[in-house]
Parts: structure tokens; sequence; C-alpha cells
């Protein structure tokens, strides 16, 4: 079945640059997408990039697609302390487009 | 982005009893709404996925008699928990998709639930 695959964890000076990693199994997906969680809330839609697309740049986040390796990254230019949360890469499946999450990566962003 | 609220943000119940968690799209029509269970520190499961005026579709392992999920409207889908218990504790998350970009797909708040 379907698998999404992230890093558990990542830790940032703030002003640095982060990289969250995800890999994805299924290649048909026509989107791919990152969601913000902080603490005792639920997912913001961060941004989303088509497949036909290499890259999305949207203010400080730029998603990078390698649709043969099927990796996704998320670049977060310029970290503040209020980028610390968990990050979730997610993959549509089915015929309702039903989200796949990784496991998450947890952005600790420090001084 | 569309807003997504849920209702009751966290609840306390005694074991055996049930509880309602409401899950509504504010300013859009949701065609589809997705119910997901959160464990502390893990990801999202994806325990139903429900369409307006039809049965929900549980994911495998989802007891249907427990978790009863009703999506009466196109901006309402409650999940109701049956006869809970101490395992059932968890914080539930709704998401939506629908409106002119069906693609996206928005997420409630979160309800935390607590049986004692």
């Amino acid at each position: 079945g379907e698998d999404v695959e992230q890093s558990l964890f990542l830790s940032v000076r703030e002003g640095d640059s982060s990289v969250i990693n995800c890999t994805y199994t299924d290649s048909s997906s026509t989107y791919l997408y990152w969601y913000k969680q902080e603490p005792g809330a639920g997912l913001q839609l961060l941004t989303y990039i088509f497949s036909n697309m290499d890259m999305k740049q949207d203010q400080r986040l730029t998603v990078l697609l390698n649709k043969k390796d099927k990796h996704l990254s998320l670049r977060i230019a310029d970290t503040q302390t209020g980028d610390s949360a968990i990050y979730f890469c997610a993959q549509p499946s089915g015929g309702y487009n039903k989200l796949i999450f990784g496991a998450g990566t947890r952005l600790a962003v420090h001084p | 982005g569309a807003v997504v609220s849920q209702h009751p943000s966290w609840v306390i119940c005694k074991s055996g009893t049930s509880v309602k968690i409401e899950c509504r799209s504010l300013d859009f029509q949701a065609t589809t709404m997705f119910w997901y269970r959160q464990f502390p520190k893990q990801s999202l499961m994806l325990m139903a996925t429900s369409n307006e005026g039809s049965k929900a579709t549980y994911e495998q392992g989802v007891e249907k008699d427990k978790f009863l999920i009703n999506h009466a409207s196109l901006t309402l889908s409650t999940l109701t928990v049956t006869s809970a218990h101490p395992e059932d504790s968890s914080f539930y998350i709704c998401s939506a998709r629908g409106g002119t970009r069906s693609y996206e797909q928005y997420f409630g708040p979160g309800t935390r639930l607590t049986v004692t």
C-alpha cells in the first residue's frame, strides 16, 4: 500500500533555513501536501505541489519535488521560533483522495 | 483558506457513556469529510471517510458500531463514540474537502476526548 516516510526530528538555529524531507511510494499522486501542526491544535495546510511541477515557492516556503526518486522537501527560509511545530507530508490515496500522512517531523527552533 | 470547526474542543466522559463530536465546514460545502484519530506524538490515523447523504467508509480495523459517523448535510458531519472506554481517549480530528478547490483538504482544530 501507500507509504509516506519522514525523519522525526530537526533542530535549527533561528534565522537559518530548515529543510524537511519526505519520501512517498505512490507515483500516481496528483498532489503532495505539507501540513503544520502546533501543540494541541489541528493541522494547517501550508502548501501543496502538483505532480507536474518540480518546485513551488510561497514566501518563505519552497517545495521541491523529485518524481524520479519520489522525494519531496519543504524548505523554510529564515526560520523563526514560531515555526516550531510538527510538519506532516501527505499524499492522497483512493477515490475520495483520503490523505496518507508521514509520521511527522518535529521542528525545534533555538536561539 | 477554508475554515472547519469542531465542537467540543475537549470533553471528559465516564466509561460506558456516548459522546458526539461535530465537524462543520463554515464557508464552503464539504462533499467529503474525514475523521482521524491521533495518539500522543504520533501521526494521524484515518478512521473513516464520509460523503453527504451516504454511509461512511471505514478503514480496516475501525469498528463501525463503535464509531458512528453521520454526514447529514454538506456542512456537518458527526462522530459518535458509543459506550466509550478509557482506550478510546484520544485526539480526534476531522477534515473536509469540497468547493471550487476540491483537492485542498482543511482540518478542524481537533477534539480531545478523555474517558474516565
